[in-house]
């Protein structure tokens, strides 16, 4: 079967730097991806890793490592408008479909 | 508006009736998919279409649910004989074939309650 496991919450300060970790153990392993969603909205894609390594947009950045089936999501610089549940999903295969963690809601304080 | 768009956002229904949902993707990808999502869950997939083609069903779709893409470009998913346990929110997404990063944009999505 597929899982994926993130911590279910992380709480940090405006300005901070916070990682969300993501280990998974799937059948099939084609890439990595991240998404973000805020209360009430869509998923919105944040990040792929397809190679082991450090991928990195903005202030947002994520890493893979296959051999150990982990990867990580780091957000850089916290806003208050980065509050908002994190969902590492894992591309099974070449045809796309993803399964998903149950998601981690960070929560940033002031 | 290019994105993802899916109708009706909310949908209230009574325990037996049939529902129908729309997704209309980003016109120019071939790949749709229908995720389920319940409070405190990551999206669930549940099937996907590469241009009028369902590719792939979830096992834990029951033969209620019925998804449709008959010219590759819309899709609606069905559920027949609606029970309290289907009341979640019906996620559509869309892709490109070998974009690399595999990005799914999703819609809005589709609020189902089953009373």
């Amino acid at each position: 079967g597929q899982s994926l496991e993130q911590p279910s919450e992380v709480t940090a300060v405006e300005g901070a730097i916070v990682q969300i970790n993501c280990t998974y153990q799937t059948s099939g392993f084609y890439g990595l991806s991240w998404y973000q969603q805020h209360d009430g909205g869509a998923p919105t894609f944040l990040s792929y890793n397809g190679l082991d390594g450090l991928e990195e947009t903005g202030r947002f950045s994520s890493f893979l490592s296959r051999s150990d089936s982990y990867g990580y999501l780091l957000l850089q610089e916290l806003q208050m408008k980065d509050s908002a549940s994190y969902f590492c999903a894992v591309r099974d295969s070449g045809a796309g479909k993803s399964t998903f963690g149950d998601g981690t809601t960070l929560t940033v304080k002031p | 508006d290019t994105g993802v768009s899916q109708n009706p956002r909310h949908k209230i229904t009574k325990r037996g009736q049939n529902v129908t949902f729309r997704c209309d993707p980003i016109s120019e990808h071939n790949r749709l998919y229908w995720y389920r999502q319940t409070l405190g869950q990551g999206p669930e997939f549940l099937t996907y279409f590469q241009n009028e083609a369902q590719l792939e069903k979830s096992r834990l779709l029951s033969d209620r649910f019925s998804a449709e893409r008959p010219k590759g470009s819309f899709s609606t998913l069905e559920i027949q004989r609606t029970e309290q346990g289907d009341s979640a929110m019906y996620l559509c997404a869309s892709s490109l074939t070998d974009s690399g990063t595999d990005t799914q944009y999703f819609g809005p999505g589709t609020r189902l309650t089953v009373l």
